[in-house]
């Protein structure tokens, strides 16, 4: 059975660094084709994706975003871990993490439940 | 950077037909997924690589992808798949994930 669970602060002050982490089971980040995402959502928006990492681990990441953002993989752990810095209100979101089986579409086929970040001071 | 392009809302009545778009330049050349988001839930994947439908989900979705659009389309629609959907592609060049902008459908 695949879950992935996102955990976090849930309040952050603007210019303070966010890190996020999301604990899996069910598959391996080490079968190739396996990636994992980290995706946001802001309240009454659309998605975004951020990062993902794959099972090599090769890391891509959003370019708007690159410059603030690292992905890692703790393999003994099965944690995706993705961090964040310079916090802004605008960076206020809901925050999943998902899993593409297949490399060639990039699909997601299992969510976490998300974790919602607040930015304020 | 490459852009999808939905409409931000469809309306449909229970038992009939709806297509919601997705376009992209030369989308057709790539695989796209749709999701459903209910209020308060993750997203579900509904449709991969174009056309397959996802685990669980019902035979009344499903999708296509030619040209410039990928369509998905409920067909006798209930009022449980009231939701946003969302298109999502993977631009190989700019190795970027890409979604829509989101659908609201409105069973009405």
């Amino acid at each position: 059975q695949v879950t992935l669970r996102e955990s976090g602060p849930a309040l952050v002050k603007p210019t303070q660094t966010l890190t996020l982490t999301c604990t899996f089971s069910g598959f391996s980040l080490n079968t190739a084709g396996v990636s994992v995402t980290w995706i946001r959502q802001p309240p009454g928006k659309a998605l975004e994706w951020l990062a993902f990492i794959d099972w090599d681990d090769d890391k891509y990441y959003t370019a708007s975003l690159r410059n603030r953002l690292t992905i890692s993989h703790d393999t003994s752990k099965r944690q995706v871990v993705l961090t964040m810095t310079n916090l802004d209100p605008l960076d206020t979101a809901t925050y999943y993490c998902a899993r593409s089986p297949f490399s060639g579409s990039r699909c997601f086929d299992f969510w976490g439940q998300g974790a919602l970040v607040t930015v304020s001071s | 950077s490459y852009d999808l392009t939905q409409p931000p809302s469809r309306s449909v009545s229970p038992g009939q037909t709806v297509d919601i778009t997705c376009s992209g330049l030369q989308l057709g050349d790539r695989y796209v997924c749709w999701y459903q988001q209910k209020p308060g839930q993750s997203p579900l994947l509904v449709i991969y690589q174009n056309s397959k439908r996802a685990s669980g989900i019902p035979e009344r979705f499903s999708g296509s992808n030619f040209g410039n659009t990928a369509t998905l389309t409920i067909s006798g629609t209930q009022a449980l798949d009231e939701a946003d959907y969302y298109c999502q592609a993977w631009d190989a060049t700019t190795e970027h994930v890409v979604f829509g902008g989101g659908t609201k459908l409105t069973v009405l």
